[in-house]
């Protein structure tokens, strides 16, 4: 049973425009939310996270915003720039506990 | 800067052998963690480590198994390699005490197994 559930495998984006990535989950006790990047041929990369208590978190072009009562969170890029181009997983996490990791998105930024 | 080193980035195995993936991490984490990712499947945990010596079954253990014998170090150990073991194994490292929660991950090892 997925607890995290990205149900986009790919989405394509012109470059300068808006891109959000979603990401549902099913456990109410996670408490802490991440979001990773991952290019080929190497390890994720830590992007941006979120507690709980928050329901938004700003790091530059990057926003995470969650939404609690809809178990809901999404990842807002703008704007979108090709080296963005990547597979961006959802993870979340309770206590400490191993990150539960979604299944991924493909972002292609178009130029 | 805060670093996860894999033995191999590539690795080519033949069917039945025992094949070891190691890990190291220089930032003095008390959790490690093996994953392996394959295409539509995302990141699936093998087994972690929450110190020397422990070692804690993830979702998908079943023929591997693990070593930590030193706190820096965690191996990866595929008893009988098989074609469906063909992936890429991601190593990562983490403290309780550090950026809540967040996961520094290696560089991968992509492991086929003829």
């Amino acid at each position: 049973d997925q607890q995290v559930k990205q149900n986009s495998p790919s989405l394509s984006v012109q470059e300068g425009r808006i891109s959000i990535l979603n990401c549902d989950y099913t456990n109410s006790m996670f408490d802490y939310f991440l979001w990773y990047k991952k290019y080929p041929a190497e390890g994720p990369t830590f992007l941006i996270s979120i507690s709980s208590i928050k329901d938004k978190n700003e790091d530059g072009r990057f926003t995470v915003f969650l939404n609690k009562s809809a178990k809901h969170l999404s990842l807002h890029i703008v704007p979108s720039q090709p080296g963005d181009s990547a597979v961006y997983f959802c993870a979340a996490v309770s206590g400490n506990t191993p990150l539960v990791f979604g299944k991924g998105t493909r972002l292609s930024v178009i130029a | 800067d805060v670093k996860v080193t894999q033995s191999s980035r590539y690795l080519v195995k033949r069917t039945g052998e025992k094949v070891f993936l190691e890990c190291v991490q220089d930032m003095d984490h008390e959790n490690m963690f093996w994953y392996r990712q394959d295409p539509g499947l995302g990141l699936r945990l093998i087994y972690f480590s929450y110190d020397v010596k422990m070692k804690e079954k993830g979702d998908i253990p079943e023929g591997y198994s693990v070593s930590r014998e030193k706190k820096e170090r965690f191996s990866l150990i595929l008893e009988s390699a098989s074609t469906n073991q063909t992936s890429m194994y991601l190593c990562a490292s983490s403290t309780p005490g550090g950026r809540v929660y967040e996961q520094f991950f290696g560089p991968g090892t992509r492991l086929t197994v003829l």
